[in-house]
């Protein structure tokens, strides 16, 4: 059971670059999200999601999209890198109903 | 606006003693208080939580105080361990209406150091 997969672990962009953060899991969970993690900042909530074909925006989400097309799969994508988007980035998912949110392991960015 | 705040931003401890961090939250509409314990690189997972109902919850050598009335929980850690030595974070859930049930929203963390 591999539970909440984020790909890939590091990366380093450029200003103005573009990229996907994947993210899957395996637990049949209708409910993800995405939080960006920052020195004294706590978890940040980006964008979330209910189920597949609905989004809704978290706290933080200028400069991010989501989509939601399967229940397993909840990419995040930065269309143009800024290195105020330097961060670690976790994907999470949870049932309904069910208060324990399942983390993944992170993506670390940084944008240069 | 801050919902959540933690406190102390950072703690030292010496093995055997004990851990206490604080939080505070605004919305009375929480009912579900989790804490989260994080390792170095690693994701954030559940360690215990409680809701508003019971005053106290214990598993192991962590309990979760609650005092609905202050809108305080307290994280403690009896006989703190080495292997202790993480961030803490401590967070606040809504109740079921609608989009928001699902959503956690965390304390700023608190970076446990427990000396050998």
């Amino acid at each position: 059971n591999a539970g909440v997969t984020q790909t890939p672990k590091f990366q380093v962009l450029k200003t103005g670059q573009s990229m996907t953060l994947q993210c899957a899991q395996d637990m049949n969970h209708e409910y993800m999200s995405w939080y960006r993690q920052d020195p004294g900042m706590g978890l940040r909530l980006i964008h979330y999601s209910v189920g597949a074909g609905i989004t809704d925006q978290g706290e933080v989400p200028n400069g991010y999209n989501v989509s939601r097309s399967t229940t397993e799969d909840f990419p995040l994508r930065l269309l143009s890198a800024a290195p105020s988007q330097t961060s670690v980035y976790f994907c999470a998912s949870s049932r309904p109903r069910q208060a324990e949110a399942f983390f993944g392991q992170g993506t670390r960015l940084t944008v240069v | 606006q801050q919902q959540v705040k933690q406190s102390p931003q950072s703690l030292i401890v010496q093995k055997g003693g004990i851990s206490i961090i604080n939080c505070a939250y605004e919305n009375t509409a929480f009912d579900y208080f989790p804490w989260y314990q994080q390792f170095p690189g690693k994701g954030p997972a559940l360690l215990i939580a409680i809701r508003p109902d019971v005053s106290e919850k214990k598993e192991g050598r962590f309990t979760i105080s609650f005092n609905k009335s202050a809108k305080q929980f307290s994280l403690h850690i009896m006989d703190s361990q080495p292997g202790d030595s993480a961030t803490y974070f401590c967070a606040a859930k809504k109740g079921n209406s609608g989009g928001s049930n699902y959503k956690l929203t965390f304390g700023k963390g608190t970076l446990l150091t427990v000396n050998p």
